[in-house]
């Protein structure tokens, strides 16, 4: 159980568009669900949390308005990176709680998202 | 959320036990000792985690102190699948957010 779908594994774009990461919890409701970056030979990023039903938090330093991050479903959260550029290249990973409450509970993760802007 | 301290990496044989320390001296009474491990260019496996007590499934055991300023995850025969990064992470219980440390880098030699 607690599976974490991650769409697409890649994707490669053009400087200057966008483009749409998705992430689902398969077979549970999240109610939060976290965006995640990591460089090459970097540890883990936090960029935002995702909350269902209303703005996403975002940590210091992350552009809200590149990154915008859509959690419209228990389900489903969209991270879309726009205008991307090519410092905007990297892997993005997205993660949900399970259903038994933080205090005791893992959080999932996806497979992430490996962006190239070329 | 209380800072880790983990060595950057170790090797250990194939077969045998891997021992993976843990610092989190700062660490408060509702924050739990959580351990993760990224395999090359997947995202992060939960492995286990716990409070006080000492815990044990089917990945591994996590050995508290019992200051719980220290832990060490052991995975009791190490294969070549588990040469990874494992990260230590304390969290408190009021919200799932995760921040990630630069983890130890473990190579299992066949």
């Amino acid at each position: 159980g607690a599976v974490v779908s991650q769409h697409p594994s890649w994707v490669i774009c053009k400087s200057g568009t966008s483009v749409k990461i998705e992430c689902r919890s398969l077979d549970f409701q999240a109610t939060t669900m976290f965006w995640y970056r990591q460089f090459p030979k970097q540890s883990l990023m936090l960029m935002a949390t995702s909350n269902e039903g209303s703005k996403a938090t975002y940590e210091q330093g992350v552009e809200k308005d590149k990154f915008l991050i859509n959690h419209a479903s228990l389900t489903l959260s969209t991270l879309t990176v726009t205008s991307a550029h090519p410092e905007d290249s990297s892997f993005y990973i997205c993660s949900a709680g399970g259903n038994g409450g933080p205090y005791n509970s893992p959080l999932h993760f996806g497979n992430g998202t490996r962006l190239t802007v070329t | 959320d209380a800072k880790t301290t983990q060595p950057t990496s170790m090797d250990c044989a194939e077969g045998r036990a891997a021992n993976l320390p843990c610092n989190h001296s700062t660490i408060s009474g509702n924050e739990y000792v959580y351990w993760y491990r990224q395999i090359h260019s997947q995202g992060p496996q939960y492995i286990i985690h716990g409070l006080k007590n000492n815990e044990t499934n089917e990945m591994a055991s996590l050995i508290i102190t019992e200051d719980r300023k220290s832990s060490t995850l052991i995975l009791p025969h190490a294969t070549l699948r588990d040469t990874a990064v494992y990260y230590c992470i304390v969290k408190g219980d009021s919200s799932y957010k995760l921040i990630f440390g630069s983890g130890t880098r473990l190579l299992v030699r066949p």
